[in-house]
This record gives structure tokens, sequence and C-alpha cells, in this order.
């Protein structure tokens, strides 16, 4: 069965760096999201991706972060300059309509 | 005020028990979602409705539209079924899911 696949699955980061979190949607899914789950709390969206652009972003995704669909299978979230508070589990998830399918997720921590 | 609210926050019960994890939500969607979330972090869907009710092994999952509101329920309960059971809701209009806190089950052998 098809399934999201996403790397690293455990990313620890000095604060001030930059990291890129990537992603391999199912491969005939058109729209791409990013979450995000700090440690006990909810899941928050961050942004949904489709035909090449950002469809919607929350107050969360501010200039630091930015979405990338490289080349045809990649999806990947940047974080320029990471700061203590984006210490959280970060899912990627893709769909082709409502229905949507979540990766593992890639912890990040920040020191 | 949160746009999905779930009850109970935790719930332990013996194996066998019948499970009833309760949510509802304030604003106009598209569909609901029932997640499972493991211990290792990992989100699986487990059901998906905007009207009904769906059935999948012994996981059952209804809505009611006009009371805004679902209900995830397990027959004979498994310590396998530990884990915590998120809802989400589509908005209209978007494609974004919004989450409820999660309802953290534990079923003792």
């Amino acid at each position: 069965e098809p399934e999201v696949t996403q790397t690293p699955s455990h990313q620890v980061t000095q604060m001030g760096q930059e990291v890129i979190l990537r992603c391999v949607p199912i491969s005939n899914h058109l729209y791409f999201y990013w979450y995000r789950q700090i440690l006990g709390q909810k899941v928050e969206f961050l942004v949904s991706f489709y035909n090449n652009e950002i469809s919607e972003k929350s107050e969360i995704f501010d200039d630091q972060f930015s979405v990338e669909r490289p080349d045809g299978s990649n999806f990947t979230l940047k974080i320029r300059s990471t700061k203590l508070e984006d210490s959280a589990m970060y899912f990627c998830a893709s769909s082709e309509g409502n229905e949507q399918y979540f990766g593992p997720g890639t912890r990040l921590t920040v020191t | 005020k949160n746009e999905v609210e779930q009850s109970p926050q935790n719930l332990t019960a013996q194996e066998g028990e019948f499970i009833t994890i309760n949510c509802s939500y304030s604003v106009g969607i598209s569909a609901l979602h029932w997640l499972q979330q493991h211990p290792g972090g990992g989100i699986v869907s487990l059901f998906m409705l905007s009207s009904g009710k769906k059935k999948h092994g012994r996981l059952i999952a209804t809505i009611n539209i006009q009371e805004k509101h679902s209900s995830l329920h397990i027959t004979a309960s498994h310590p396998r079924d530990s884990a915590v059971y998120i809802c989400a809701v589509g908005l209209w209009g978007a494609q974004k899911l919004v989450f409820g806190q999660g309802t953290r089950l534990t079923i003792n052998p």
C-alpha cells in the first residue's frame, strides 16, 4: 500500500541553524501539507501546497518557514533559523481529495 | 474557544470493554476524521466521515451533522488499542485539518 515517507526520523540542531525536513508524498496525490505537534499539545496546521504554490498557511508559518517541491517526488519544509520553540514533531501529509495520509513524522529537537 | 473538543481527555478501561470517545465541533465542516497516534508518534487515519456511520473491524465511527457531534466506538477493546485517538475536521473552503486535543486510551489486560 502506498505511504507517505519522511526523513530524517529525528533531527537535532542548534538554535539559529537551518534545517530541511523531507517528505515523499504518495505519488498520485496533488495536495501536500505540513503539520506540527509540540510535545503534549495538539497537532497544528502549518501550510498546504497545491499546483506548485502555497494554497493556505497558518500564522505559525512566518518568514522563517518555506516549502518547496524541488522535483516530482519530494516535498520539503525549511526552517531558516531555528528557535528553541521550533522543537516539535513535524508531520507531512498528502491527499488527492479530502482524505489525508500522514507520514511517520520527524522529531525536531532544537538545543 | 476550541473549534474541536474531545471527551474524555483520558480513558482507562479493562480489556473487552466497549469504548466511546466523543468529538464536538463548532464550525462548518466538509469531513471529520478519526486518527490514531501511537506512542512512537506516527499518525494513522482510521475514518473519514461526512455523514452517517462507518465500520472497520471492531471500530465504528458515527457523525451527526445537525448536532455537530461524532463518536468513535471500539468493541471488545484490547490492550493493543491503547493509543491517542484524535478527532480532526476539514473546514469548508479550506484544505487544512483542525485537530482536537486527543483522547489518551489505555486498555489494561
